[in-house]
């Protein structure tokens, strides 16, 4: 069955660090491949997605991510994190099967001032 | 553009009393619909999904309903509520047939007491 693995519940950053969130996907064919951010109370905003073409995807707020195809990874990073960085971040992956997205369970990232 | 509405943003219900949750979308036509509902720490459920009125697909057995009566209109509802029943609600739509990005709305926070 698909699965979206994000292994870490919690990340606690410095501001002005460097940010990598982990995602791995158990999936057969080539996924689709989304990061959301969601802000305490609020919808999910799209960071950034991947198809096909460069697996290195640049997204809105400074954001990137890589697809590694060997490692089932799409791993989102930025490398200065400010304090309205802070919020959940969701991976997804998009089934060419049913249209349907299949949600990791979430990283919550805190900034530390 | 696009947009989406989600009301209310929060509720307060007593247990056994109806709920009636409503999503529209603006500026697009056919799109899927989406019922999520969201945990602490355990990311999106997918609880109920649409592809075109009258059509709804549940993803998980429970106690709430969903109903497509107009194209852009999706509705949550629930007979008699449940305390488990609380949780934080988010409608959503993405383009009919592709497994693209989808667009949330702002959320509802249900507590049932």
């Amino acid at each position: 069955a698909q699965s979206v693995t994000q292994p870490d519940i919690h990340i606690t950053v410095s501001e002005g660090a460097s940010l990598e969130l982990r995602c791995n996907y158990s999936y057969g064919a080539t996924p689709y491949l989304f990061w959301y951010v969601q802000s305490p109370g609020q919808g999910l905003q799209l960071l950034l997605k991947y198809f096909s073409g460069d697996t290195l995807v640049q997204g809105i707020k400074g954001f990137e991510a890589e697809f590694k195809r060997s490692q089932s990874s799409f791993n989102l990073r930025k490398p200065s994190v400010h304090w309205s960085d802070a919020a959940e971040y969701f991976c997804a992956v998009g089934l060419d099967s049913n249209y349907q997205l299949i949600w990791g369970a979430g990283t919550k990232l805190i900034i530390k001032p | 553009s696009q947009t989406i509405h989600q009301w209310p943003a929060t509720l307060v219900q007593p247990v056994g009393s109806p709920l009636s949750l409503e999503c529209t979308v603006e500026g697009t036509s056919n799109p899927n619909l989406y019922w999520y509902r969201q945990a602490a720490g355990r990311g999106l459920q997918l609880l109920f999904y649409s592809v075109g009125i009258g059509q709804i697909s549940s993803e998980v057995p429970q106690n709430l309903s969903a109903s497509r009566p107009q194209d852009r209109q999706f509705i949550l509802s629930s007979k008699k509520l449940l305390l488990s029943d609380s949780g934080f609600y988010l409608c959503a739509w993405s383009v009919l047939g592709r497994p693209d990005e989808a667009f949330f709305g702002q959320g509802t926070r249900l507590t049932v007491v």
